[in-house]
């Protein structure tokens, strides 16, 4: 696609319940990054993935959260144990290289409610 | 550490200018600023690097002043299409991003 894509775009879950967000990067992005976006606030940074090398996991707030990419395709952030503070949007953004200020691409973003 | 954006929001009528500031505590490399839109994805700027350079695009502009550690965003004969909320990432000594709070810009008719 022309863009990054995320899904899916609206995620309600109970306390508890484990979920998976997707993404898919801009064809040909070497990186790619998760941020979390708390209502009124801005972005904070989760993972980072950076081609072949290991990613950069300083922001996961918790060993709940966890993220996987395959290649330089796919990503699927799993968050287990859902508490109501996970509640926020989660954006993926990819770019050319692989350098964290490089020009970053956002998806849409998925709004994940916890009950 | 995050940096901190003022104002934290700012109401325009069209044809109006604003200044976003973007300030932090730590040596800064570069600050990019990013646009988002009630429910989109942020939308990237610009990017500007040590040097105390100015950039511009179409009537939004920006500067960087590294010895300041202070970066601010100019938007001249505002128009409604600007109305959204505008972050700054500032680049510090560990190479990564980390997002202000953002400046909730309204653009009225």
């Amino acid at each position: 696609g022309a863009g990054v894509s995320q899904s899916p775009s609206n995620k309600v879950t109970e306390k508890g319940k484990d979920v998976e967000l997707r993404c898919d990067p801009i064809s040909g992005h070497t990186a790619l990054y998760w941020y979390r976006q708390r209502l009124g606030q801005g972005l904070e940074f989760l993972i980072y993935f950076q081609g072949n090398s290991a990613p950069d996991k300083s922001g996961l707030p918790s060993d709940r959260f966890s993220a996987e990419r395959t290649g330089e395709s796919v990503s699927t952030l799993t968050i287990q144990r859902t508490q109501q503070e996970d509640s926020a949007v989660y954006l993926c953004a990819s770019s050319r290289r692989e350098r964290f200020t490089d020009t970053q691409y956002f998806g849409p973003g998925t709004r994940l409610t916890v009950l | 550490q995050q940096p901190v954006q003022s104002p934290q929001a700012v109401i325009l009528r069209e044809g109006e200018d604003a200044v976003i500031n973007c300030s932090s505590s730590k040596a800064l490399y570069s600050v990019h600023w990013y646009r988002q839109k009630h429910g989109e994805a942020p939308i990237f700027l610009m990017i500007l690097l040590k040097g105390g350079e100015q950039k511009g695009h179409d009537k939004i502009s920006a500067s960087f002043n590294e010895k300041k550690q202070q970066s601010s965003l100019y938007l001249t004969a505002s128009q409604l299409s600007y109305s959204g909320t505008y972050f700054c990432g500032t680049e510090g000594s560990n190479y990564k991003l980390t997002f202000g709070k953002g400046t909730l810009l309204t653009v009225n008719p």
